[in-house]
């Protein structure tokens, strides 16, 4: 099993339509944890980072939450775009900076 | 652009033949990394270059050897490889090696591999 979950694993939302992505993780001993979004025919590029002390953290439409205590995060999009369709994963790194990456969810924005 | 460039972009081979995937950093970074994404797994952790150095090797077969020649290049070499290992293989850099996880990784845009 993965040490970090996310869901859905897909999700089809109309354009100007809010929508949450989950990443559960198991990862220990806890150190950050990224969202990145990931175009079709491109590679990762990094939205936002949490540590263990922060529980929100915004980068335009976008914004991330982190739960310690529970080991979920969430990534909130906002008035979704076209341009929102993408993977969007979610990555936990351990305090010995080992990286787990979840399988990511793939979202499509519709018209 | 994210300052990480990757060639060819598409790569259809054989089994019997020998490839070489090629990375490219213009970003100053002292780390480079591979990784292999299969469709609908999380990425995988291939090979770590740490200022030149292999830092690790996440138990790769041998059908696949990187190259570091400075910390602006790193290739892949690919040999006798398998229909399995059809992926997008990614490319990545970041500064400092040794505070990696906190340090973005900047990707490059993969090459899609397909082994016919």
């Amino acid at each position: 099993k993965n040490q970090v979950e996310q869901s859905p694993q897909s999700l089809i939302i109309l354009e100007g339509k809010n929508c949450t992505l989950q990443c559960n993780y198991t990862v220990s001993p806890f150190s950050n944890l990224r969202w990145y979004k990931q175009d079709t025919g491109r590679g990762p590029v990094s939205l936002t980072i949490m540590t263990f002390s922060e529980n929100t953290k915004s980068n335009g439409r976008y914004t991330a939450t982190l739960d310690a205590d529970t080991k979920q995060s969430s990534l909130h999009i906002t008035a979704s775009q076209l341009s929102d369709s993408a993977s969007y994963i979610c990555v936990v790194s351990a305090i010995d900076n080992d990286m787990r990456f979840g399988a990511g969810t793939r979202l499509t924005v519709k018209p | 652009e994210t300052g990480v460039t990757q060639t060819p972009r598409h790569l259809v081979m054989g089994m019997t033949n020998k490839k070489s995937l090629k990375c490219e950093q213009h970003l100053g970074h002292n780390a480079m990394y591979w990784y292999k994404q299969s469709a609908k797994k999380p990425l995988e952790l291939m090979f770590v270059y740490n200022f030149k150095e292999q830092t690790e090797n996440n138990s790769v077969p041998s059908r696949f050897s990187p190259e570091c020649p400075n910390s602006s290049h790193l290739f892949l070499h690919l040999h006798t490889l398998q229909p399995e290992d059809s992926a997008l293989y990614l490319c990545a850099s970041s500064q400092d090696p040794l505070a990696s996880s906190y340090n973005e990784q900047f990707f490059g845009p993969g090459t899609r591999l397909t082994v016919l």
